[in-house]
C-alpha cells in the first residue's frame, strides 16, 4: 500500500538539542511539505519542496531546516534556535498541480514533539 | 495576515441534524478549495473539494458551496453522525502558479451528540 510515514510518533527533546523528524513517502509524489499544529490553531507551513534538491521556506521557517536528497524523503530538523518547538508536526505530499487541477495532500500521521 | 479563516472554533450538533461549517478567504487568486477532516493525534484526511469554476460540489452526505463574490465557502454535513466528530480544516490553493501550496484555516471542532 502506498502512503506517507512519519517517525517517531512521539519525541522528547531536551532544551538546546537538535532533533530530526523523519518523513518518507512511496506515492511517487513530487512535492512534500512540513506543517506544524499548535493546540487550538490551524496548520502552519514550515517548509516545502517541489523537486529533489530544492526547497522553500514557508510561513514559519525560523529555527527549522530540511533537506530533499531523495524524492521519497523530506526530513525536518528542529534546531535549538526554535524558541517554542513543542507541537504536533505533520508531513504531507502531493502531485504537482496540472494546469487546471489540484490533487490536494496526503498527510502522514504526525509526530508529537515535546521539549522537556 | 490570515488568508483563510474559520471563524467558528467549535460546533455542537445533534445526531441526524445538519452541520454547517463556514470558511472565508481574502486572496482572490485562490482557485481551488478543499476540506480536510482530522481526528486527534492523526493526520488530516481529504474530504471534499471544489474548483472556482463551480459553486457546488456534492459527495454523499457532504456538500461544499462556494460563493466567489463573497469569498466564502461552506461545508454541509447531512445527516450528521457521531463519527463525524472531528476537527475540520478549510484549505485554499492558487493552483500551479503557487506550486500546489495549500493555505489552511484554523479549523472548526465538530461534536455530534447522539
Amino acid at each position: 500500500d502506498g502512503g506517507i510515514t512519519q517517525s517517531p510518533k512521539y519525541l522528547f527533546r531536551k532544551e538546546g538539542q537538535n532533533v530530526t523528524l523523519s518523513c518518507e513517502q512511496n506515492l511517487n509524489h513530487d512535492a512534500m511539505y512540513w506543517y506544524r499544529q499548535d493546540p487550538g490553531q490551524g496548520l502552519r507551513l514550515i517548509y516545502y519542496s517541489q523537486i529533489v534538491n530544492d526547497f522553500q521556506k514557508g510561513d514559519i521557517a525560523e529555527g527549522y531546516s530540511v533537506s530533499r536528497e531523495k524524492k521519497e524523503s523530506f526530513p525536518l530538523t528542529v534546531t535549538s534556535a526554535q524558541k517554542n518547538p513543542t507541537a504536533f508536526y505533520l508531513c504531507a505530499s502531493s502531485i504537482m498541480a496540472r494546469v487546471s487541477t489540484n490533487y490536494g495532500y496526503t498527510f502522514g500521521s504526525g509526530t508529537r514533539l515535546t521539549v522537556v | 495576515d490570515q488568508q483563510v479563516k474559520q471563524n467558528s472554533p467549535s460546533l455542537s450538533v445533534q445526531e441526524g441534524r445538519i452541520s454547517i461549517l463556514n470558511c472565508d478567504y481574502t486572496n482572490s487568486m485562490f482557485d481551488y478549495f478543499l476540506w480536510y477532516k482530522k481526528y486527534p493525534a492523526e493526520g488530516p484526511t481529504f474530504l471534499i473539494s471544489i474548483s472556482s469554476i463551480k459553486d457546488k460540489n456534492e459527495d454523499g452526505r457532504f456538500t461544499v458551496f462556494l460563493n466567489k463574490s463573497a469569498k466564502h465557502l461552506s461545508l454541509h454535513i447531512v445527516p450528521s453522525q457521531p463519527g463525524d466528530s472531528a476537527v475540520y480544516f478549510c484549505a485554499a490553493s492558487r493552483g500551479k502558479a503557487a506550486g500546489n501550496k495549500l493555505t489552511f484555516g484554523g479549523g472548526t471542532r465538530v461534536l455530534v451528540k447522539p
